[in-house]
C-alpha cells in the first residue's frame, strides 16, 4: 500500500479564499483523523470518523472549517473564508480497528499558507 | 479532558543516550505510545507500551512507565544524527477510547555530531 495519501503538499493562498484538502487513507482502514500541528499549539485533533461517518468534531476551530468524508477511500478538510491564522501543517491518519492498541498511520502532510 | 505534557527541546552529543520525558494526566489510558517526526513528514510510530508494563525494550529504545506518577520516558541509546526528529508522546485507550489518541506537543531532539 502507498499509504496514507495527502493532496496538495504545499498551499499558499490569500486570506478569503476557499481551501479544500484532501486525503486518501490505507485501504482497509475505517478510522480517519484529520490534525492540525503549529508551533504554538502543537498537534491539534480536529474530526474524525469511523466507517465514514464523523464521531467527534469537537477540535474543529470554528464554524470556517468542515469536513466530509464521502466514502472509505476519500475525505476533505474545507476552510472558507480562510484566515492567516490557519495556516499550519495539517495531518490526515488513518487507522484500523483492533480492539486494542491503535496504530494511527499518517500522511506527509498540507503545509497551508494563508497571506 | 486528557493531557500530555512534554519539554520542548533536547540536545546530545552524538553517542550519549537521550532521555525524553512525558506526563499524562488520564489514569485509564491503556496503551502510551512514542511517535517520530522526521523534518518534513508526518509522524511514525516507534514504539508503545501496555499500561501494566513498567519496562519496554526495542533495540536502542528502552521505555519507562511509572503509571502510579503518570510518567513515561523514552531512552534512546548511541543517539545517532539519524535521530534528530521531533518525538511525540501519546496516551489511548483511555477516557477517549482506544482510537482517539492524545498527543503531547512533542520534544525536539537535536544531536549534535
Amino acid at each position: 500500500d502507498a499509504g496514507v495519501i495527502q493532496s496538495p503538499r504545499h498551499e499558499v493562498t490569500e486570506m478569503g479564499q476557499e481551501v479544500t484538502l484532501r486525503c486518501k487513507p490505507i485501504s482497509g482502514h475505517d478510522y480517519l483523523f484529520w490534525y492540525r500541528q503549529t508551533m504554538m499549539r502543537g498537534l491539534e485533533l480536529l474530526i474524525y470518523f469511523n466507517n465514514n461517518v464523523p464521531i467527534d468534531d469537537s477540535g474543529m476551530p470554528e464554524d470556517r472549517f468542515s469536513a466530509k468524508m464521502p466514502n472509505a477511500s476519500f475525505s476533505t478538510l474545507k476552510i472558507q473564508p480562510s484566515e492567516p491564522r490557519d495556516s499550519a501543517v495539517y495531518f490526515c491518519a488513518s487507522s484500523q480497528t483492533s480492539g486494542s492498541r491503535e496504530t494511527q498511520y499518517f500522511g506527509p502532510g498540507t503545509r497551508l499558507l494563508v497571506l | 479532558g486528557e493531557d500530555v505534557e512534554q519539554s520542548l527541546f533536547l540536545s546530545v552529543r552524538e553517542g550519549d543516550s537521550s532521555v525524553i520525558n512525558c506526563t499524562y494526566t488520564d489514569s485509564s489510558s491503556t496503551y502510551l505510545y512514542w511517535y517520530k517526526q522526521e523534518p518534513g513528514a508526518g509522524l511514525q510510530l516507534l514504539t508503545y507500551i501496555f499500561s501494566n508494563m513498567d519496562m519496554k525494550q526495542d533495540q536502542r529504545l528502552t521505555v519507562l512507565l511509572n503509571k502510579k506518577d503518570k510518567h513515561l520516558s523514552l531512552r534512546i541509546a548511541d543517539t545517532q544524527t539519524g535521530d534528530s526528529a521531533i518525538y511525540f508522546c501519546a496516551e489511548g485507550g483511555g477516557s477517549g477510547g482506544y482510537q482517539k489518541v492524545t498527543f503531547g506537543t512533542g520534544t525536539k531532539l537535536q544531536v549534535i555530531p
